[in-house]
């Protein structure tokens, strides 16, 4: 059973330019976390999707950060117009639905913003 | 308010020794679930345990074992006989039964030396 899937796992931007983070939930999971780690801190919450529907987006800064998760196909972070401070590492986490208080996570994708 | 604290930021012991990592937690819920997870360098997250807090019964897995004491709100973390293979960042976790939201702490970086 392949485990949660990130890509990719790098990912360099100039100022200004889209980034588009994909997630890949494990097999028969229906919901996806996004979390972002800063330089020197924990894993902040972002936002929690079902298919074709978000849960809970109070981590989500409310500007140029979208997220979506269809009914075919990964789980899709989008940061428009990116700056250096959106540079961090950004963890998915899927969880069956009736587990999921236990959360297993991708390998997160490293965003650089130049 | 949800609040994780790892109060020690970087522990670096002798191989072989064993080492205990903090974690407090804040919580307003009377349910709720904790976890620790390890991130070694190769930057995933690797899910380690989860405690439900109805459930104060100590933990031992191999060389790993968790004491969770919920009168001082603590679930710490030991590692017995360490190796370097365990050097890593841990991060303590929390969240309620919904498990719609994690709370991390800012992770207790682990170095094991030879």
């Amino acid at each position: 059973n392949a485990g949660v899937m990130q890509n990719p796992r790098h990912l360099v931007r100039r100022r200004g330019q889209e980034a588009r983070l994909r997630c890949s939930p494990m097999k028969g999971h229906s919901h996806v976390y996004w979390y972002r780690q800063l330089p020197e801190e924990g894993l902040k919450f972002m936002v929690y999707l079902q298919k074709e529907n978000i849960i809970d987006e109070s981590g989500m800064p409310k500007e140029r950060f979208s997220a979506e998760f269809p009914k075919e196909g990964p789980s899709i972070l989008r940061i428009q117009q990116v700056v250096r401070g959106d540079s961090a590492a950004y963890f998915c986490a899927s969880s069956l639905w009736d587990l999921k208080e236990t959360q297993y996570f991708g390998p997160g994708t490293r965003l650089l913003v130049l | 308010a949800q609040k994780v604290t790892q109060a020690q930021t970087e522990i670096s012991v002798v191989e072989k020794e064993d080492v205990t990592l903090d974690c407090v937690y804040e919580t307003r819920d009377t349910t709720y679930y904790l976890f620790w997870y390890k991130q070694p360098p190769s930057g995933e997250l690797v899910f380690l345990i989860r405690r439900n807090s109805f459930d104060e019964q100590n933990e031992i897995s191999g060389r790993y074992s968790w004491n969770f004491q919920k009168s001082t709100s603590s679930f710490n973390f030991t590692i017995t006989a360490s190796q370097v293979v365990d050097s890593a960042v841990y991060f303590c976790a929390l969240s309620d039964l919904t498990g719609n939201q994690f709370y991390f702490g800012t992770g207790t970086s682990l170095t094991v030396i030879p």
